[in-house]
């Protein structure tokens, strides 16, 4: 069965630094993506960045970086130059199933990150 | 940019009572879905619906819960007899069949 973990219930990291959420994954299908969210206090998950399993390139998307380890079954988020704003839960998502075109995800049980002025 | 957008953004229900919580999804999106998240755990899929009918669903959608596309626009989640347990963020996501999507804002049901 398909499984997301995320071993930080809570995380903590000084502005301006750099801080790692980390995520591994198992699934025997060789085809998957993989997403991280963000989740604010007010509630609405905030797509950040996306890895599809076949590509060759870790994604970045401003100052959101995945480290993808495919051997290893991690894909760890990177925040670069933390902001206040950045305090927030992170959630760590795959896409299930064999098919590329499905949105249906399952989802890990989040890191709870603190940015510390 | 387009969004997905959900109404009410908060409901308040007494337990047995019947909840529609609606979602407008991108328009060009063809695939819709249902998640759950109960307070402090993880998102949870519900159901997803392609072609005016339901593709999957979970364990936790069961007899109580239904989905529709009523018209062109609407993606709707029909609850028919609340529990106190059905008291969660219940958020809409839609997707084009490139993979990927996007959810709303999210739903918050309260049921007393």
């Amino acid at each position: 069965a398909q499984k997301i973990t995320q071993t930080q219930p809570g995380m903590f990291v000084q502005e301006k630094e750099a801080v790692t959420l980390d995520c591994t994954y198992d699934t025997s299908d060789p085809s998957y993506g993989l997403f991280w969210y963000k989740q604010p206090s007010s509630g609405e998950m905030i797509f950040l960045i996306y890895q599809g399993s076949y590509d060759q390139q870790n994604a970045t998307e401003g100052r959101y970086s995945l480290n993808f380890q495919k051997a290893r079954k991690s894909a760890n988020l990177v925040i670069s130059a933390s902001q206040l704003g950045d305090s927030a839960m992170y959630f760590c998502a795959m896409r299930e199933g064999r098919s590329d075109s499905s949105y249906k995800l399952i989802f890990g049980s989040g890191t709870r990150l603190l940015v510390r002025p | 940019e387009p969004e997905v957008t959900q109404t009410p953004s908060h409901q308040v229900t007494q337990m047995g009572q019947e909840v529609i919580l609606r979602c407008v999804p991108i328009s060009n999106h063809l695939y819709f879905y249902w998640y759950r998240q109960i307070l402090g755990q993880k998102v949870e899929f519900l159901v997803s619906f392609y072609n005016n009918e339901i593709s999957e669903k979970s364990e936790i959608f069961d007899d109580q819960f239904s989905v529709e596309r009523p018209d062109g626009s609407n993606f709707t989640l029909k609850i028919r007899s609340t529990k106190l347990e059905d008291s969660a963020m219940y958020f809409c996501a839609s997707s084009d069949g490139a993979g990927q999507g996007h959810f709303g804002p999210g739903t918050r049901l309260l049921v007393l």
